[in-house]
């Protein structure tokens, strides 16, 4: 069965730091692959998505992502947080025949100024 | 683009009435419509898929008659909570995936729902 894994739970930075967010996932087949963030109270907004071609994907507010197949990974990075990063992120997966995503638990991202 | 809304943002209500939430896609047709709910502090749980003008599809464990899904167009499905209880207290949030956007799910900034 296909499943996403963020192993970590919450994770604090400092304003102006690098930040990566780890997402794994098990998926027998080219994966579709989605981030997604979430402030308190809102909907999901998606930041950049994986479906083939270059393995390096540049998204909205300064994010970018990279697949690797050998280790079943596609990590968000931002070289520079910024305090408005402060929230939820949840990496996804389409399972088979475009129909069901596929969350990840979620990791909380504090910024400390 | 590619801009989902619901209504209403939040919702008040007393145990045993039923409450009607409004999903739009404002951009584009929406093929399929998904809802899901979100505890406090945890990832989505996918309630129900939905395709315009087809019955919706409910995952396990999720009471069909309890939650009533309709996407009768393309661009608005509804998702009504019969005879509330507090358990059905809840975030609910709906996304839109649209023709030539099969792979991608656009989200609506969610409905509040708290049953007194």
């Amino acid at each position: 069965a296909q499943s996403v894994t963020q192993p970590d739970i919450h994770i604090t930075v400092s304003e102006g730091a690098s930040l990566e967010l780890r997402c794994n996932y098990s998926y027998g087949a080219t994966p579709y692959l989605f981030w997604y963030v979430q402030s308190p109270g809102q909907g999901l907004q998606l930041l950049l998505k994986y479906f083939s071609g270059d393995t390096l994907v540049q998204g909205i507010k300064g994010f970018e992502a990279e697949f690797k197949r050998s280790q079943s990974s596609f990590n968000l990075r931002k070289p520079s947080v910024h305090w408005s990063d402060a929230a939820e992120y949840f990496c996804a997966v389409i399972s088979g025949g475009y129909n069901k995503l596929i969350f990840g638990a979620g990791t909380r991202l504090a910024v400390h100024p | 683009g590619a801009v989902v809304s619901q209504h209403p943002s939040w919702v008040i209500c007393k145990s045993g009435t039923s409450v009607k939430i409004e999903c739009r896609s404002l951009d584009f047709q929406a093929t399929t419509m998904f809802w899901y709910r979100q505890f406090p502090k945890q990832s989505l749980m996918l309630m129900a898929t939905s395709n315009e003008g087809s019955k919706a599809t409910y995952e396990q464990g999720v009471e069909k008659d309890k939650f009533l899904i309709n996407h009768a167009s393309l661009t608005l499905s509804t998702l009504t909570v019969t005879s509330a209880h507090p358990e059905d207290s809840s975030f609910y949030i709906c996304s839109a995936r649209g023709q030539g956007r099969q792979e991608t799910q656009y989200f609506g900034p969610g409905t509040r729902l708290l049953v007194l």
